[in-house]
This record gives structure tokens, C-alpha cells and sequence, in this order.
């Protein structure tokens, strides 16, 4: 159990376009999802928490306006990263868990490598 | 700042010994602490998750909570090469607080 999906697994595109990144719950039900990006070498770094139906909550330093979040079910989150840029590459990860009442487990998806060029 | 900090290592290890993780956290409000595992490239796996003072083992694997002490250990008896990876270590409530990582190299 706790399969957590991410589409697509890599993507290369041109700078200034958007890129949408879907992440799914297969096999439960995630009333909260977040996104981390990782840098080569480094640890996690995490983005936003989305809890479904409500506003994404952005961690110091992201731009809200540039990574658009969306949690529009309890088994779908989608991050969109508008007007991407070179340094917009990374690897970008989501996790999904079904709340404290669950452990507060994190279970991640695959990840998706970003190429920005 | 709520840190949680690890050995970056690597921490070198034989094939068929016990491997010993440790990582230390700053925030007392935590509640839930887990280990993952990251192979190089890829997406961090759960392996252990442990929430009161005391020992979980989970077939190979030993987690250990001291929460007087904000020590967190994992354990991974017998060790295998396969073991070899990034191990990372997090503590919190809801949102969790991600270690570094302590690279494992396990010899044949």
C-alpha cells in the first residue's frame, strides 16, 4: 500500500514556458500533499504543504506566483512551474499522507527531473 | 530554526555487519520521526517510522527514539551492499524537518 504516483518523470522545455507536474495517491487517501525540490548532493528542500480544497501554504523564499499549486482532490496534487528558467532545474518531488490521524507518514512519489533549457 | 542534523559520512561498513545512524533534532514539539532511504537518483523510500521513547524493529532494521535526549538512531543489522544508499532522517508533527543524510557504503 501507500503507492503515490508522479507524471511525467522528466521533462525538458524551453525557457519561459510551463511545465505541470501531476502527483497521485493510488492506493489511499492524502488529505495532505507537499512538494520538496532537490538540488544534486543536497537534501530536500520543501516547497509547499497543499491540504485538499484549500490554498497551498508556500515555505519562505518560494514564489507562490511562479510554482502554482493545486490539491483539487484527495488523491490529486499538481504543481505548474510558470515561466521556467534554467535555474528552475531540479528534481522535484512530492509526498503525499493522510494526516496525523494516519502517523503523519510521508510516502513520496518518484520524482520529476526538470530541464530547463 | 527547527534543525534536524546528521553525519554526512560516508560511514563504511562490511557486508554482514551492524550498520549505526544517528541524527539529533532541535525542535521538542516533534512527534513523529522516520527514516528513508534515497538510492542516488531517486525518491526517498520510508523504511521506519517511531513515535514514542524506546526500540521498533522491522525485520532488519532497528529505530531508536530518545526523545529526552532528541536522538534518533537506526540500526540495520546484517547489512548488504544493497543497503548502500542515503539515509535520511525526519522529525516533526505534519510538515517534517529533513536531515542531510548519512551516506551508507556497504562492502562486499
Amino acid at each position: 500500500g501507500a503507492v503515490v504516483s508522479q507524471h511525467p518523470s522528466w521533462v525538458i522545455c524551453k525557457s519561459g514556458t510551463s511545465v505541470k507536474i501531476e502527483c497521485r495517491s493510488l492506493d489511499f487517501q492524502a488529505t495532505t500533499m507537499f512538494w520538496y525540490r532537490q538540488f544534486p548532493k543536497q537534501s530536500l528542500m520543501l516547497m509547499a504543504t497543499s491540504n485538499e480544497g484549500s490554498k497551498a501554504t508556500y515555505e519562505q523564499g518560494v514564489e507562490k506566483d511562479k510554482f502554482l499549486i493545486n490539491h483539487a482532490s484527495l488523491t490529486l496534487s499538481t504543481l505548474t512551474v510558470t515561466s521556467a528558467h534554467p535555474e528552475d532545474s531540479s528534481f522535484y518531488i512530492c509526498s503525499a499522507s493522510g494526516g496525523v490521524s494516519a502517523g503523519g507518514e510521508q510516502y513520496f512519489g518518484p520524482g520529476t527531473r526538470l530541464t530547463v533549457t | 530554526q527547527k534543525e534536524v542534523e546528521q553525519n554526512s559520512g560516508p560511514l563504511s561498513v562490511p557486508e554482514g555487519a551492524i550498520a549505526s545512524l544517528n541524527c539529533t533534532y532541535s525542535d521538542r514539539g516533534s512527534q513523529s520521526f522516520f527514516w528513508y532511504r534515497q538510492y542516488s537518483g531517486k525518491s526517498p523510500e520510508l523504511i521506519m517510522s517511531i513515535y514514542s521513547n524506546g526500540d521498533k524493529e522491522d525485520g532488519r532494521f532497528t529505530a531508536q527514539l530518545n526523545k529526552a535526549s532528541q536522538y534518533v538512531s537506526l540500526l540495520i543489522r546484517d547489512s548488504q551492499p544493497s543497503d548502500s544508499a542515503t539515509y535520511l532522517c525526519a522529525a516533526g508533527f505534519q510538515k517534517l524537518v529533513f536531515g542531510t543524510g548519512t551516506r551508507l557504503l556497504v562492502s562486499p
